[in-house]
């Protein structure tokens, strides 16, 4: 079946603390990649996306997130974190083969001043 | 903002009961997204509107239906209201349907329902 696994559920780090988040998909097809930020009583907004290309996407706010076909991976990075990263964070996936968005179930992040 | 308008932004209603939630796409977009929100299950995909027709369908209770109408605005009807029901749904559009490339999904800013 389908799936989007993040393993972190939650997940606190010191301010310029470097971040990575896993992202580990099961999906048919040729998948696409998107990884989304909900701050505290807000909607989610995208960060970033992939759909084709360099593997190595870069998005807003220094976040970027590299696609590793061969193990299904595409975790988020960003070198050194503020406290106004703290939100929760979805991966998620579409295929060519359906119209579905599958996504993860999230992972807290959590900042310390 | 996103662009999508979702109402009401907070609703309370007794169990048993039965509630709609609306959605307005941003302008030109086709496809309107469903998906609730609670702790326990994190983002749950419900249903996928395309131009008026459904196009997939996630873990959706039989309680609940939604429609896409000529005008492209969604809407979420809930029966038979349980404590269980009581989430964040959020709407969500975009352009085409989502394995375009390009493609991007927006969010609205969810409906909050308590169910009591």
């Amino acid at each position: 079946a389908q799936s989007v696994s993040q393993h972190n559920h939650h997940v606190i780090l010191s301010e310029a603390a470097s971040l990575e988040l896993g992202c580990n998909y099961s999906y048919g097809g040729t998948v696409n990649l998107f990884w989304y930020v909900q701050y505290p009583g807000q909607h989610l907004q995208l960060l970033l996306k992939y759909f084709s290309g360099d593997p190595l996407v870069k998005g807003i706010k220094g976040f970027e997130a590299e696609f590793i076909k061969s193990k299904f991976s595409f975790n988020l990075r960003k070198p050194s974190v503020q406290w106004s990263d703290t939100a929760e964070y979805f991966c998620a996936v579409t295929s060519n083969r359906d119209d579905k968005i599958i996504f993860g179930k999230g992972t807290r992040l959590h900042i310390l001043p | 903002d996103s662009g999508v308008t979702q109402t009401p932004k907070h609703l309370i209603t007794a169990t048993g009961q039965r509630v709609t939630l609306r959605c307005s796409p941003r302008s030109g977009d086709l496809s309107v997204y469903w998906y609730q929100q609670s702790l326990d299950q994190g983002l749950q995909f419900l249903i996928q509107y395309y131009n008026g027709e459904e196009r997939a369908k996630g873990n959706i209770l039989e309680r609940f239906s939604a429609q896409q109408f000529p005008d492209l605005h969604s809407e979420l009807n809930l029966s038979s209201l349980e404590l269980g029901d009581s989430a964040l749904y959020f709407c969500a559009s975009s352009v085409s349907l989502p394995a375009s490339t390009g493609n991007t999904i927006y969010f609205g800013e969810g409906s909050w329902l308590t169910v009591v």
